[in-house]
């Protein structure tokens, strides 16, 4: 099994451009999430989803779109990139036992995301 | 979810065992108790969790107090690869969303 699987691991975008974060994983887990994480500061969950065609909001949602169109993918979008996105993205993806419960999370290597 | 309180950073000498406290007197009854440790800037792993009986598996024993609001995680010998942030995380039951604080900067020496 790879796992949690990210890419790219570094990009640098211009402000105002979109782009895609890819997320896979290969363990038929049902939860996935995005975090980000800033220099110094703890993680911070963005978008989450329990299941293929379900997702939803975490703590800082703004200026990220998601889907979930099957198990083992999970994109975040940045629609129009802003400085403010400067940050590493780890996406993260466990199993949900009847989608009540999640158990240990998987956290992938991250992607380095910097926008000028 | 119950928010935590973890010192900023603690060091252990190789060898020892290191104990990393965390507070969390607001947490509620059906609240479990979550280690995950980041190693430099690799996604975070995850240690071990509880809900009110102390746990132990290969990696760390996890000591929840009989009041449960505060927890200690055990590493009983500790390498230099241990050298990581710990962030101790309470989550509701059934909640799908854990929020990592700062946690505690774990540093292991010679």
């Amino acid at each position: 099994n790879a796992g949690v699987t990210q890419t790219p691991k570094f990009q640098v975008l211009k402000t105002g451009q979109s782009m895609t974060l890819q997320c896979a994983q290969d363990m038929n887990h049902e939860y996935m999430s995005w975090y980000r994480q800033d220099p110094g500061m703890g993680l911070r969950l963005i978008h989450y989803s329990v299941g293929a065609g379900i997702t939803d909001q975490g703590e800082v949602p703004n200026g990220y779109n998601v889907s979930r169109s099957t198990t083992e993918d999970f994109p975040l979008r940045l629609l129009s990139a802003a400085p403010s996105q400067t940050s590493v993205y780890f996406c993260a993806s466990s199993y949900s036992s009847g989608r009540t419960e999640i158990e240990k999370l998987f956290f992938g290597s991250g992607t380095q995301l910097s926008v000028l | 979810d119950a928010k935590t309180t973890q010192p900023p950073s603690m060091d252990c000498a190789e060898g020892r065992a290191a104990n990393l406290p965390c507070n969390h007197s607001t947490i509620s009854g059906n609240e479990y108790v979550y280690w995950y440790r980041q190693i430099h800037s690799q996604g975070p792993q995850y240690i071990i969790h509880g809900l009110k009986n102390n746990e132990t598996n290969e990696m760390a024993s996890l000591i929840i107090t009989e009041d449960r609001k505060s927890s200690t995680l055990i590493l009983p010998h500790a390498t230099l690869r241990d050298t990581a942030v710990y962030y101790c995380i309470v989550r509701d039951s059934g909640g799908y969303q854990l929020t990592f604080g700062k946690g505690t900067k774990l540093s292991v020496i010679p």
